[in-house]
């Protein structure tokens, strides 16, 4: 059974600066099979990341994923006032899916 | 552009069958490349896949729920839902749906779907 474990669980940032995200699988995972969301207060998760790093549709390049074998990592390069949210990994196999459990990006 | 919407009853009594239901409308639930799937929030937690399913009606289940679970797809509705049995307290939860391409790109707003007496 896969299971992603995510650190920090909190993260405390000041807008402008860079926030530094972990994933970490607990077996090997191909790379195709990575995702990242962020998910607002009160609203659905939104996909940012797939394929450990390719920016989904209309995402800003601040985001950047990376990464391969058991160990990703989500970059925001300039935090804006909207980046501060719950980040989630997830894996997809022939078997389903796995989320981590989230971190969370606050204003410093 | 693709929107999905769910809908169902918000409180369900324990014991008995959540049933939602999600509706696809800028695109069709019969695209041979996707998946359409349903994820659940409880309050305060982390996401939980329950399952997903294609147009031609095959499905996989989360091997948690798999045994009180079924989705269906109803393609002339281009539509998709969820049934959950024997629901409790720990299956009140924000339920999405959303289409799937081994990651989910388009999601519903979400239902709250609360068990409780």
């Amino acid at each position: 059974e896969m299971v992603l474990t995510q650190t920090p669980g909190t993260l405390s940032l000041s807008p402008g600066e860079r926030a530094s995200l972990s994933c970490r699988a607990s077996q090997t995972v191909s790379s195709i099979y990575l995702a990242w969301y962020q998910q607002r207060p009160g609203q659905a998760p939104r996909l940012l990341i797939h394929g450990a790093s390719s920016r989904a549709t209309g995402i800003p390049d601040r985001f950047r994923g990376s990464g391969s074998g058991t160990d990703f990592t989500l970059t925001i390069s300039r935090l804006e006032p909207e980046d501060f949210a719950v980040y989630y990994c997830q894996h997809y196999s022939s078997s389903g899916f796995t989320f981590g459990p989230g971190t969370r990006v606050d204003i410093k | 552009q693709l929107q999905l919407q769910e809908s169902g009853p918000r409180l369900v009594q324990p014991s008995e069958t959540l049933s939602l239901t999600c509706t696809v409308s800028g695109g069709s639930i019969s695209s041979t490349n996707d998946y359409w799937g349903w994820i659940r929030q409880s309050p305060g937690k982390g996401l939980e896949w329950i399952g997903s399913i294609d147009y031609s009606g095959n499905t996989y289940y989360n091997p948690s729920l798999k045994s009180r679970v079924t989705i269906s797809v109803d393609t002339s509705k281009n539509r998709f839902s969820l049934r959950l049995r024997s629901v409790n307290a720990a299956d009140t939860a924000v339920y999405y749906c959303a289409r799937e391409i081994r990651s989910f790109d388009y999601w519903g707003q979400g239902i709250l779907a609360t068990v409780s007496s």
